[in-house]
């Protein structure tokens, strides 16, 4: 079984819908991170959670929200979808072993707005 | 904000060439990290670096840390066709504690004629 999953892995919606995208992990990482990926412009962070109670907005935090349910489960909303939040999107988490914050990620979920 | 450079935004190689890829930062990092991204997943981590000028191979794949701790360099020997995709690097200054995250590059998109 995965280490991180993510539900759904592909995902269609129209303008102004709310959508949620899931993520679990089973590898009991404290941190857990949201990225989203456009062509060309790589991983820019959305949200990223260092603990259950601890939440922070990254780079591109705007028209997001997010949720941490529990160590294992890290949730991405879309209040109020738009086109331009058409990208693949990833979850990834991490335990800061050693001091390094090496990230695992997630399959992915493709979402398409129209 | 800490930024990490990667260049050109795609490459194009024949199968059984070498290519190398570099990653440069106006910041010092104490952690590198090369991640690949396979077509349709997520990244998966491919070597780590701690030490300024270590050098780690992982099969075909050989990575070193940069003496100035700004820049660290991936090779593939020997291309192969499922070398294709997106190559990332990532930086870390673990310097700043508990709160240090990775920065990544926006990526090297790698194609192999065969």
């Amino acid at each position: 079984d995965a280490d991180v999953t993510q539900t759904p892995r592909n995902r269609i919606t129209k303008t102004g819908k709310r959508i949620m995208l899931e993520c679990s992990q089973t590898k009991g990482h404290d941190r857990m991170y949201w990225y989203r990926q456009d062509p060309g412009l790589g991983l820019q962070l959305i949200y990223y959670s260092f603990d259950v109670k601890d939440i922070n907005k990254g780079e591109i935090s705007d028209g997001y929200s997010v949720s941490r349910q529990a160590q294992a489960k890290f949730s991405l909303s879309l209040e109020s979808a738009i086109p331009n939040q058409t990208a693949l999107y990833f979850c990834a988490t991490s335990d800061l072993e050693g001091g390094t914050d090496t990230q695992y990620f997630g399959p992915g979920t493709r979402l398409t707005v129209l | 904000g800490q930024q990490l450079n990667q260049s050109p935004q795609s490459m194009f190689i024949q199968e059984g060439e070498d290519v190398s890829m570099n990653c440069t930062s106006s910041s010092i990092f104490n952690t590198w990290l090369w991640y690949k991204q396979d077509p349709g997943e997520g990244p998966v981590l491919l070597i780590a670096l701690y030490k300024a000028g270590e050098l780690t191979s992982n099969g075909r794949l050989t990575a070193q840390f940069g003496i100035t701790r700004k820049d660290s360099f991936l090779n593939i020997s020997a291309s192969i066709p499922s070398d294709v995709g997106i190559y990332f690097c990532a930086g870390q200054l673990v310097s700043t504690g508990a709160n240090s995250k990775l920065t990544f590059g926006k990526g090297i998109t790698l194609s192999v004629r065969p």
